[in-house]
């Protein structure tokens, strides 16, 4: 059975640092690994996703990587801001079965000026 | 480009009733499934319907059930509520293509008293 951890828990930082969360998951034959963010009582933002093949994917301040062999991928967010404030989540793709996601239990970031 | 929407917000019933909660996708999108996220538990997959066809469906009883229309709008039918059905219902979107990320909408917010 796929388990997805997200370390740290929580996260606070001053506004202007660069932060790494990250995500680690038991079974390496997933498909795609996605990242969301999602703020109090709303739903998902889509992130990134990165496809199996792929190592990384960039968007603006936001990098996030894949090493499927380890079973690790991280987002790397530069010069945060307080609207990054939310909780981020990553999510797993299966081999088979492509919708039904396993997610981590997220990283709450809090980031203050 | 409208994102996927569900409807009603919120939603109280009391125990014993029945649920139902719709979901729009995004234009183009032909797979919607149906997440779970109630509190401490985090995000547990319900279902998956593509092309108007249950692809998949989670660890969830019988009594949690739904359909996709012809347009590719899906409504999730919670029978014989109980309370620890109470959880905000989210729902997603993505093209039927294996790298296409999800979407997900702001979520159908369930009480159960």
């Amino acid at each position: 059975k796929q388990e997805v951890t997200q370390i740290p828990a929580a996260l606070s930082v001053p506004e202007g640092e660069n932060l790494v969360l990250n995500c680690s998951f038991t079974d390496s034959a997933i498909y795609n690994l996605q990242w969301f963010r999602q703020d109090p009582g709303k739903g998902l933002t889509s992130l990134l996703l990165i496809q199996s093949s792929q190592r990384e994917q960039t968007s603006g301040r936001l990098n996030a990587s894949l090493d499927k062999s380890s079973g690790r991928s991280t987002l790397y967010i530069a010069a945060s801001q307080p609207g990054d404030s939310a909780t981020y989540l990553c999510a797993v793709f299966p081999g088979t079965s492509y919708g039904k996601l396993t997610f981590g239990q997220g990283t709450i970031l809090t980031v203050h000026p | 480009e409208a994102g996927v929407t569900q409807s009603p917000t919120h939603l109280i019933k009391t125990r014993g009733q029945q649920a139902t909660l719709r979901c729009s996708p995004i234009s183009g999108h032909t797979s919607v499934y149906w997440y779970q996220q109630a509190l401490g538990l985090g995000l547990q997959f319900l279902l998956w319907y593509d092309e108007g066809e249950e692809r998949n469906r989670g660890n969830f009883p019988p009594r949690f059930s739904g359909r996709q229309f012809p347009n590719y709008s899906s409504e999730l039918n919670v029978n014989a509520l109980e309370l620890e059905d109470s959880a905000l219902y989210l729902c997603a979107s993505s093209r039927t293509v294996t790298n296409s990320p999800l979407h997900f909408g702001n979520g159908t917010r369930l009480t159960v008293t």
